[in-house]
């Protein structure tokens, strides 16, 4: 019962290096989402996708890209990271056909420093 | 825009005290309310929920009623436990959003023995 997944759970980074964060999900779910964790801001909403092939942005976009190729695969870039983007990234995943209420999964998250 | 705000922590209580963390909401529409926990550790997990004016969501002894009037939905416990210790947040979604989640900043609760 794995749920959503998150590969690596920690990394530390060079600033200017790039890096993938790879999500995925086990519940067939449509859509997908990827969030950034910061003291004192809870989460914010990076990208999302509402199926495989879509993406759109979130809250805070910029300096970040993502790809849904498969349904249950979602992954977040970093093409040139940044101090700024270190941070804990969440994924979570939620089904599309059900209704109000119905809750966001979350995966265990990533932690990243960039120095 | 949405927003969330959130009662600042941490919240330090002793075991079998009364919790109560505040959250009112601004939103454009008429949206879907939540508290998610955050285990040491581990990813956010729902609590409880909401999606109409005075609706209770109630779990593990955690309770929370949406108030429309007053746009809030305070998160409240009779009497915790240590193992309530986690991070609380609060959040709302709106229909046609593709559920996407507005979080508060989250209040760390300790509980000590």
């Amino acid at each position: 019962n794995a749920g959503v997944t998150q590969t690596p759970k920690f990394r530390v980074l060079k600033t200017g290096q790039s890096m993938t964060l790879l999500c995925a999900q086990d519940m067939n779910h449509e859509y997908m989402y990827w969030y950034r964790q910061d003291p004192g801001m809870g989460l914010r909403l990076i990208h999302y996708s509402v199926g495989e092939g879509t993406t759109a942005k979130g809250e805070v976009p910029d300096g970040y890209n993502v790809s849904r190729l498969k349904k249950q695969n979602f992954l977040l870039g970093l093409e040139s990271a940044a101090p700024s983007q270190t941070s804990v990234y969440f994924c979570a995943s939620s089904p599309s056909d059900r209704g109000l209420g119905t809750e966001a999964f979350f995966g265990q998250g990533t932690r990243l420093t960039v120095v | 825009g949405n927003s969330v705000t959130q009662m600042e922590g941490p919240v330090t209580l002793s075991e079998e005290a009364f919790l109560t963390i505040n959250c009112t909401y601004t939103a454009t529409g008429y949206p879907s309310l939540f508290w998610y926990v955050q285990y040491p550790g581990e990813g956010l997990q729902l609590l409880l929920k909401a999606t109409k004016a005075d609706d209770k969501g109630s779990n593990k002894g955690f309770e929370a009623t949406y108030r429309k009037e007053t746009t809030s939905f305070h998160l409240e416990k009779g009497s915790v436990q240590v193992s309530d210790s986690a991070v609380y947040f609060c959040a709302l979604s709106e229909t046609g959003s593709a559920r996407q989640l507005t979080f508060g900043s989250g209040t760390q609760l300790t509980v000590l023995p």
